[in-house]
């Protein structure tokens, strides 16, 4: 049975920092793994879609990569603003279809 | 191109009661999954459509259901509520191509 891990909980830092959100999963046959924003009392926000045959993937700011080996993905945010607070979600699909296997997510507020 | 939409947006009803939930995909989109997310068990995914026939089931009880129509769109319904189903239902349909995951703005339903 998939299990997925996010680290820390919670994260708080100082605009302009660079930060690391980890995500462990404990079954390496997976198919993909997406990176999602929520905010509060909102739904999810697409970020980054890695294939299980891809390293990583950037879209501005941000930058997952992926080690299927080690059950390990982390997203990096690059020079972080305050609209960057919200919860973050890592996701496992090991199908292919939409059973999504989520982690516990890891709320991050930047301040000012 | 309009994303996810799901209606309606929050609901209180009271134990015993039944409830259902509608969620339109994106244009294109066939297949749809629905997430029920609490404090306390984090997102859980409780089924999939695609073409009108479920693909996949996740552990909830019979109680719990749904189905999608030949235009995509789904519902799913929940019969003799309880408390604990308290939640948000969060809806995704899927972009066949990448297998990326869209998901609606949620359905937040209160049992009393």
């Amino acid at each position: 049975k998939q299990e997925v891990t996010q680290i820390p909980a919670a994260l708080s830092v100082p605009e302009g920092e660079n930060l690391v959100l980890n995500c462990s999963f404990t079954d390496s046959a997976i198919y993909n793994l997406q990176w999602f924003r929520q905010d509060p009392g909102k739904g999810l926000t697409s970020l980054l879609l890695i294939q299980s045959s891809q390293r990583e993937q950037t879209s501005g700011r941000l930058n997952a990569s992926l080690d299927k080996s080690s059950g390990r993905s982390t997203l990096y945010i690059a020079a972080s603003q305050p609209g960057d607070s919200a919860t973050y979600l890592c996701a496992v699909s090991s199908t292919g279809f939409q059973k999504l296997v989520f982690g516990t997510g890891t709320r991050l507020l930047v301040s000012p | 191109k309009a994303g996810v939409t799901q209606t309606p947006r929050y609901l209180i009803k009271t134990r015993g009661q039944q409830v259902t939930l509608s969620c339109s995909p994106i244009s294109g989109h066939r297949s749809v999954s629905w997430y029920q997310q609490t404090p306390g068990q984090g997102l859980q995914f409780l089924f999939e459509y695609f073409s009108e026939t479920q693909r996949n089931k996740g552990n909830f009880p019979g109680r719990f259901s749904g189905r999608q129509f030949s235009n995509s769109r789904s519902e799913m319904n929940v019969s003799t509520l309880e408390l604990g189903d308290s939640a948000l239902y969060l809806c995704a349909s899927r972009d066949r191509e990448t297998g990326e995951l869209f998901f609606g703005e949620g359905s937040r339903l209160t049992v009393l």
